[in-house]
């Protein structure tokens, strides 16, 4: 069983488009993440949810979205894409409680704004 | 702000070679560290952690080492094989596991 997956692998939109990539752990942890990696490799964290809570939240433009409907899930919604938007965007989770521990990554999301 | 500074950015070895990748990181509240191989294509996946409670810790061909004092964490593998081709990246965690990353080391092993 895939312990993070996130949907779709590839996504392919013009500028201006709103598009919306899922993930869902079946882990039982109580925290996920979304983080972008960029053409560089550069992995930056942009926002956590811990039990449905926002509680990071990185300095990322309010047209992304995130939305925890329960702890097994973390949704990642993009309001009028940029070309900039062009990504990997990873979920993630982990269980925080006292000691930080693993964070699992999904596969990944590829985003291209053409 | 909350850095992770790694270096070196690529490092080439022939097989058989050790590998030191070196991080520091600016956020003295940091107590998790991380590290994580991404190959191409793929996630990134840890392969040893170290807490800010312990200097060094090892796991078959890999070992960590942790200096609080100088904020310095740094992964060593020894007897490299090319399947240890990939992008490293060091973190640093704090409060909810916030992972800062570092700008990640692309190890080449030659045969």
């Amino acid at each position: 069983d895939t312990a993070v997956s996130q949907t779709p692998k590839y996504l392919v939109t013009q500028m201006g488009n709103d598009k919306s990539i899922k993930c869902e752990q079946n882990l039982g942890h109580d925290t996920m993440y979304w983080y972008k990696q960029d053409s560089k490799k550069f992995l930056k964290i942009m926002f956590s949810y811990n039990n449905k809570e926002l509680i990071i939240n990185e300095t990322v433009p309010n047209r992304f979205s995130p939305k925890s409907p329960d702890k097994a899930h973390l949704n990642l919604h993009i309001n009028s894409l940029e070309l900039g938007d062009s990504a990997v965007y990873f979920c993630a989770s982990s269980q925080v409680g006292g000691l930080n521990t693993e964070a699992f990554f999904g596969q990944g999301t590829r985003l291209t704004v053409v | 702000g909350e850095n992770v500074e790694q270096h070196p950015s690529t490092l080439s070895v022939q097989e058989g070679d050790s590998a030191v990748i070196k991080c520091t990181y600016s956020d003295s509240a940091s107590n998790y560290f991380p590290w994580y191989k991404q190959e191409l294509g793929k996630r990134p996946q840890l392969i040893i952690d170290i807490r800010s409670n312990v200097g060094e810790k090892k796991d078959q061909r890999i070992a960590v080492t942790l200096n609080k004092t100088a904020k310095h964490f740094s992964l060593h593998i020894t007897e490299t094989q090319p399947e240890d081709s990939a992008v490293y990246f060091c973190a640093a965690g704090g409060g909810y596991n916030k992972l800062i990353f570092g700008a990640g080391t692309r190890l080449a092993v030659h045969p």
